[in-house]
């Protein structure tokens, strides 16, 4: 069976840092590129950062670039998110997701979410 | 970047029902859209990719069609699991941009 289990999520404050983590099992990590989404009561699902398998290519959404950081280890199986210069509306929920070709990306298995508050 | 527009933002249904779902997109983007199914408090679910292929274990009621610039999800024959939040998502190079979502109610 697939899992994808996201951790670190919390309370901080604004300014701060946070690193959220994504245990992977189930498959094979190393062949996948993963994708961290998150979600807002106002702002409904929203991209914010994509690596490839073998962690050499990434990409960020604008409202997140300079501040936060994706990266992997496959020897662990894991995702990151490393977030700094947090602001309120970084405040959601936190999805890592496995990312599959076909003819475009999609984003096939999900995990159960973490929640970060950015709170003074 | 391709923006995706969903409508209604919600709608009202019974069992039974045919429901379709709108999503437009500011460009065209070929073929490369998907449909996920959020329940609350939960992730998203993968239901339609690649505009139209259903997702293995989703059932065939499920319909995905379109092109261009304007795609559907369709629902035949409603069930009460059905009732969530359907989003459209789009991928342009490794941006990923979602539709705002469409809430499903039972009337």
């Amino acid at each position: 069976e697939i899992q994808l289990i996201e951790s670190g999520g919390g309370v901080v404050q604004p300014g701060g840092s946070l690193r959220l983590s994504c245990a992977a099992s189930g498959f094979t990590f190393s062949n996948y590129a993963m994708h961290w989404v998150r979600q807002s009561p106002g702002r409904g699902l929203e991209s914010v950062s994509d690596i490839s398998s073998n962690g050499g290519i990434t990409y960020y959404a604008d409202s997140v670039r300079g501040r936060f950081t994706i990266s992997r280890d496959n020897s662990k199986n894991t995702l990151y998110l490393q977030m700094g210069g947090l602001r309120s509306e970084d405040m959601a929920v936190y999805y890592c997701a496995r990312v599959v070709h076909s003819y475009g990306d999609y984003l096939d298995h999900w995990g159960q979410g973490t929640l970060v508050t950015v709170s003074s | 970047a391709i923006q995706l527009t969903q409508s209604p933002s919600s709608l009202s249904a019974s069992v039974g029902d045919r429901v379709s779902i709108s999503c437009r997109a500011s460009q065209g983007i070929r073929g490369a859209l998907a449909w996920y199914q959020q329940k609350p408090g939960k992730a998203p679910k993968l239901v339609i990719y690649d505009v139209s292929s259903l997702e293995v274990g989703v059932p065939s009621r499920f319909r995905g069609s379109g092109s261009g610039t304007d795609f559907s999800l369709t629902i035949n024959s409603l069930q009460p699991e059905d009732f969530a939040t359907y989003y459209c998502q789009q991928f342009n190079g490794h941006l990923i941009t979602f539709g705002q979502g469409t809430r499903l109610e039972i009337k």
